[in-house]
């Protein structure tokens, strides 16, 4: 498996526009997570779904942030519209919850500018 | 929900020596507590973990200590080297769910 693929790997955009960022977890994996890491704030969770469907959203920071899972293989993070203080790395992870606590694996994550 | 503190948020030893990250949660019910590494421009990675019903973990030159009473888990890393700088995360999942709460990190600097 290769893994978490995310992409784009790097994004810069200008402020106002509209930010996809998309996600395929390693397949079979049942949960799937969206970070965003900054050096003030380290690693954040915004989301996380089981099964696809959205568990845990309280971390997402305003209404210009939304997450959808419409599979079990892709997931997406929209940002619309953009801001500067939005820039940061964004990473996906996943894992496989089978009752017992088991590793989240982490893609490469996306770092995104916004200018 | 949970909270987790960790301490220091920098860390300097010489190749060799010891080195000690320690961590706290709030939420009592926290029954699985992973650390990852996170190298320089890259994607954390698990290198330990350890259970509620464990007090301690090791693995090589990496071990992991749990106090459930006290809410705090550690991890030691021995005989230091080089490659072992990097920023170090500790995380806490509540049992009741899969949320992961990170740490704020530790950036661990191995000094030749």
């Amino acid at each position: 498996d290769a893994g978490v693929i995310q992409s784009p790997r790097h994004e810069v955009t200008e402020m106002g526009q509209e930010v996809t960022l998309r996600c395929k977890p390693i397949s079979g994996h049942n949960s799937l997570f969206w970070y965003r890491q900054t050096m003030m704030r380290g690693l954040e969770l915004l989301i996380y779904f089981n099964n696809n469907v959205p568990i845990d959203d309280s971390g997402m920071p305003e209404d210009r942030f939304s997450a959808k899972m419409p599979n079990a293989s892709f997931s997406t993070l929209k940002i619309q519209p953009s801001e500067p203080r939005d820039s940061a790395v964004y990473f996906c992870a996943s894992s496989l919850q089978t009752g017992q606590n088991t590793e989240a694996f982490f893609g490469q994550g996306t770092r995104l500018t916004v200018v | 929900g949970e909270n987790v503190e960790q301490h220091p948020s920098t860390l300097s030893v010489q190749e060799g020596d010891s080195a000690v990250i320690k961590c706290t949660y709030s939420d009592s019910a926290s029954n699985y507590f992973p650390w990852y590494k996170q190298e320089l421009g890259k994607r954390p990675q698990l290198i330990i973990d350890i259970r509620s019903n464990v007090g301690e973990k090791k693995d090589q030159r990496i071990a992991v200590t749990l106090n459930k009473t006290a809410k705090h888990f550690s991890l030691h890393i021995t005989e230091t080297q080089p490659e072992d700088s990097a920023v170090y995360f500790c995380a806490a999942k509540w049992g009741g769910g899969n949320k992961l709460t990170f740490g704020t990190g530790t950036q661990l600097k191995v000094e030749l």
